[in-house]
């Protein structure tokens, strides 16, 4: 079963920088790495879109190496207000079955501290 | 900009009673929505791809007939849970992708939590 999978949880202290990784082994060729952010009982607010290399917005970085098997969310100097659930999305290419599917990974659970 | 919006935020049923739940996309159009449910601490899982004007496409396990998804316009999709029982309780998020322009980011809505009693 094809799966697309984060480390449960991180935790950091305010002003340091978070790499948070997904792996994503059987992603589908032609569509995008996504990564939301999670706030309890509220939806998924989008952080970063890239498909390959390296990509940059006011607030994060994404990371894609060559074979776009993972990808790394980079957040510069966080603060308390990021703790918070983080996602990677993408489409995975389901073995066998020649079907595509629209799949969260498991989320991250970042804390950060004072 | 991408606002989406869902309501109602919060509904409480008795078993048996069907509840639907609106999903709009306030300030684009909207080719694509999609409809998600997560459970506590998991992640979102996708039920059904919305398609404006044409049936919606649902995902294995998701039953179509106690799951009916609307999407009438490029504003508006609609999921109806049919015949709620308390295992339906979850929190439903809805998301739409903007119309053309190979635009491939999905905005999502603030979600709906449903408690059937």
């Amino acid at each position: 079963l094809a799966k697309t999978t984060q480390p449960i949880s991180m935790d950091s202290y305010e002003g340091q920088e978070v790499n948070i990784t997904c792996s994503h082994n059987n992603i589908a060729t032609n569509d995008y790495i996504t990564w939301y952010q999670q706030f309890p009982s509220q939806g998924p607010r989008f952080i970063i879109q890239g498909y390959k290399t390296k990509v940059t917005n006011e607030v994060a970085s994404l990371f894609i190496p060559a074979d776009r098997k993972s990808s790394t969310l980079s957040l510069p100097r966080v603060s308390l207000s990021d703790t918070a659930v983080y996602y990677c999305l993408v489409v995975e290419a389901i073995m066998d079955t020649g079907r595509r599917a629209l799949t969260f990974g498991s989320g991250t659970r970042l804390q950060v501290q004072p | 900009g991408a606002v989406v919006s869902q309501h109602p935020s919060w509904v409480i049923c008795k078993s048996g009673t069907s509840v639907k739940i609106e999903c709009r996309s306030l300030d684009f159009q909207a080719t694509t929505m999609f409809w998600y449910r997560q459970f506590p601490k998991q992640s979102l899982m996708l039920m059904a791809t919305s398609n404006e004007g044409s049936k919606a496409t649902y995902e294995q396990g998701v039953e179509k007939d106690k799951f009916l998804i609307n999407h009438a316009s490029l504003t508006l999709s609609t999921l109806t849970v049919t015949s709620a029982h308390p295992e339906d309780s979850s929190f439903y998020i809805c998301s739409a992708r903007a119309v053309g322009g190979g635009a491939k980011t999905q905005y999502f809505g603030p979600g709906t939590r449903l408690l059937v009693l």
